[in-house]
């Protein structure tokens, strides 16, 4: 199977920087996803890595090693709507769709 | 361009009744999946469905539980005889037929067994 953990729950102020780590354990890798979902909500789209290093999307960026089967989402400028569940998940093999999903990371932005 | 619509968002069902759930994918998509969210848990992957095809249905549960994507119309997730540990969210996503994308999720439904 795959072993896909992340940090259960993360706490930040508005402003910071925070960096959410994920790390996977798998066979035929091919990408890791991360994904935001805030309560009774679909999960949303963040960013995509197939290769080693850092993808930057405004003020989110990814980061893949997938030498050390590791990743992290660093968050800049937090505010208070990134307050959600973040989400981990890796594919194996061509298909666009099946995904092994992490716990999820329940973040919190205080003021 | 919609995105991926579920229906219903809530459905509740007692002990033994079947549950029905539907998923329309994004225009030009034919790809399905479906994936269910236990409280505290992670999403799960269940079947992944082409039209008319199911193309793995390795993380169904072997009984009560069927997949279809029909040729016109959405896609259906039916539960039969639903028991309580089947209260879960249940999300459909959809990917178009090629290309290096991700795949779109839907707002999910959310079924509680009573």
């Amino acid at each position: 199977g795959q072993n896909i953990d992340q940090p259960t729950e993360m706490t930040a102020t508005e402003g910071a920087i925070v960096q959410i780590n994920c790390t996977y354990q798998t066979s035929g890798f091919n990408g890791l996803f991360w994904y935001q979902q805030h309560a009774g909500e679909a999960p949303t789209f963040l960013s995509y890595n197939v290769l080693d290093g850092l993808e930057e999307k405004g003020r989110f960026s990814s980061f893949l090693s997938r030498s050390k089967g590791y990743s992290y989402l660093l968050l800049k400028e937090l505010q208070m709507k990134d307050s959600a569940s973040y989400l981990c998940a890796v594919r194996r093999g061509s298909t666009l769709g099946r995904l092994y999903f992490g716990r999820g990371t329940q973040l919190t932005v205080w003021p | 361009n919609a995105g991926v619509m579920q229906n219903p968002r809530h459905l509740v069902r007692r002990r033994g009744q079947e549950a029905r759930l539907r998923c329309s994918p994004m225009k030009g998509h034919s790809h399905v999946y479906w994936y269910r969210q236990l409280p505290e848990e992670g999403l799960k992957f269940m079947v992944y469905l082409q039209k008319e095809n199911i193309i793995d249905e390795s993380g169904m549960p072997k009984e009560r539980f069927s997949a279809e994507f029909p040729k016109e119309g959405p896609s259906i997730l039916r539960i039969q005889q639903v028991v309580r540990g089947d209260s879960a969210a249940y999300f459909c996503a959809s990917s178009p037929p090629g290309g290096d994308t991700e795949a779109f999720f839907g707002q999910g439904t959310r079924l509680t067994v009573v």
